[in-house]
């Protein structure tokens, strides 16, 4: 019973055309977070969604924005894709934002930049 | 200075032994401490949250070293499953949004 998914699992764009990506929960969680993973490195959160109100990492350029439309879903949209944003891409999901609390993985959406 | 280091490993032990990571962070007032599982190609899963007073969980022991910023990950009998890398966790925020910083993990490859 998927907890968080993601869709698609495998996606392949070209060179500056934009592409978005899909979380959905059924977890009913408050929160849910976007973190870019490349090759060998480690997770980065880019932005996260507390309810509606969405809080950006100061660091995450400017091409990557993000929806939620309700509580189930959210989108990772991608404006113009760089070779340099290939990677893994990993929503996650907390029910609340306290600094215990666990939060839990989809599998992954893994973008190719041709 | 990384937030959070790891040894990347790879960590190459037989079934049965005993085999330990640290993790180091920078942030003296960082709050919580997990470690997370990450199978090749897969999403990270918590493993273990980590407590001042160190916890167990069957084979699992995770240890908290505030004064010289340290975290530690004891596994003992080590099984072919074990095979992963273990991602050391960190929430630098002591209230409100918890922002999860996490390590480049140490990878352990477990042989029969």
């Amino acid at each position: 019973d998927a907890m968080v998914i993601q869709n698609p699992r495998y996606q392949v764009t070209q060179f500056g055309k934009p592409v978005t990506l899909s979380c959905s929960q059924t977890l009913n969680h408050n929160v849910m977070y976007w973190y870019q993973q490349k090759s060998s490195q480690a997770p980065k959160l880019l932005f996260h969604y507390y309810d509606k109100d969405f809080n950006n990492e100061a660091d995450t350029p400017d091409n990557f924005q993000s929806r939620r439309p309700n509580t189930s879903f959210c989108f990772l949209d991608i404006r113009s894709p760089g070779l340099g944003d290939a990677a893994m891409y990993l929503c996650a999901t907390s029910k609340w934002a306290d600094t215990t609390d666990t939060q839990y993985f989809g599998p992954g959406t893994r973008l190719t930049v041709l | 200075r990384k937030e959070v280091e790891q040894d990347p490993g790879p960590f190459n032990v037989p079934e049965g032994a005993t085999v330990a990571f640290n993790c180091t962070y920078s942030n003296s007032a960082s709050q919580s401490f997990f470690w997370y599982r990450q199978d090749c190609r897969k999403e990270p899963k918590l493993l273990m949250s980590v407590y001042s007073s160190g916890n167990e969980d069957g084979r699992f022991t995770a240890q908290l070293n505030r004064a010289s910023q340290y975290i530690s990950l004891l596994i003992r009998d080590s099984k072919l499953s074990d095979s992963a890398t273990y991602l050391c966790v960190v929430n630098p925020m002591n209230t409100g949004f918890q922002k999860l910083v996490f390590g480049t993990g140490t990878r352990l490859l477990v042989s029969p």
